[in-house]
């Protein structure tokens, strides 16, 4: 079984601050890990995902996350945060053995401040 | 690029009543899935579907809950006996494989329930 826990509900930074959202996971198999955002009134849109190989994944709009198997954790980061980042951010996992099931987080919502 | 479309995206239903959300999922995705977040919640996953049967399905998705590809373009979700705790967002997700890296997720039909 998987699970995912996201610390933090809310996050705030300035425009031009680090962004960095935390993720943690348990899975009894090795994952699938991803970052979904959601803005607002809009569907899931994938971020970036890691599924084997490079540990250090990027995605869209600047956005970066690195898979730690030691401390069970998908981090993303973006180096400087911009005002259109303010949406909510999921990340999942999936068993690589286990189709296309994604097990959520709680999400944390990023507000920008000007 | 695809995407994957849901309709209606608000619904609005009186309790007990039946509903269908509606999902046209990417052209020559085979793999289904429909997924809920209650407000304020995480996204759960309700059931994937391939090759026109329920390949997993969650707790959640209990017999007040079907799937069905009625033709070779929509993918749809009923909900017999509509209940106020079934308000929610429903996504609607494809894929080409069995796979989570390659799901795409539709923008959403929010549910109401009243």
């Amino acid at each position: 079984a998987q699970s995912v826990t996201q610390l933090g509900s809310h996050v705030s930074v300035s425009e031009g601050a680090l962004v960095l959202l935390r993720c943690n996971y348990s899975s009894s198999v090795p994952p699938y890990l991803f970052w979904y955002v959601q803005y607002p009134n809009q569907g899931l849109q994938l971020l970036l995902k890691y599924t084997t190989g490079a540990t250090l994944v990027k995605g869209i709009n600047g956005f970066e996350a690195e898979f730690k198997k030691s401390e069970t954790s998908f981090h993303l980061t973006k180096p400087s945060a911009h005002m259109s980042d303010a949406a909510e951010y999921f990340c999942a996992v999936s068993a690589y053995n286990a189709g296309n099931m994604l097990t959520f987080g709680g999400g944390t919502r990023l507000m920008v401040k000007p | 690029e695809p995407e994957v479309t849901q309709t209606p995206s608000h619904q609005v239903t009186q309790m007990g009543q039946e509903v269908i959300l509606r999902c046209v999922p990417i052209s020559n995705h085979l793999y289904f899935y429909w997924y809920r977040q209650i407000l304020g919640q995480k996204v759960e996953f309700l059931v994937s579907f391939y090759n026109n049967e329920i390949s997993e399905k969650s707790e959640i998705f209990d017999d007040q809950f079907s799937v069905e590809r009625p033709d070779g373009s929509n993918f749809t979700l009923k909900i017999r006996s509509t209940k106020l705790e079934d308000s929610a967002m429903y996504f609607c997700a494809s894929s080409d494989d069995r796979g989570a890296p390659r799901a795409f997720f539709g923008q959403g039909t929010r549910l109401t329930v009243v």
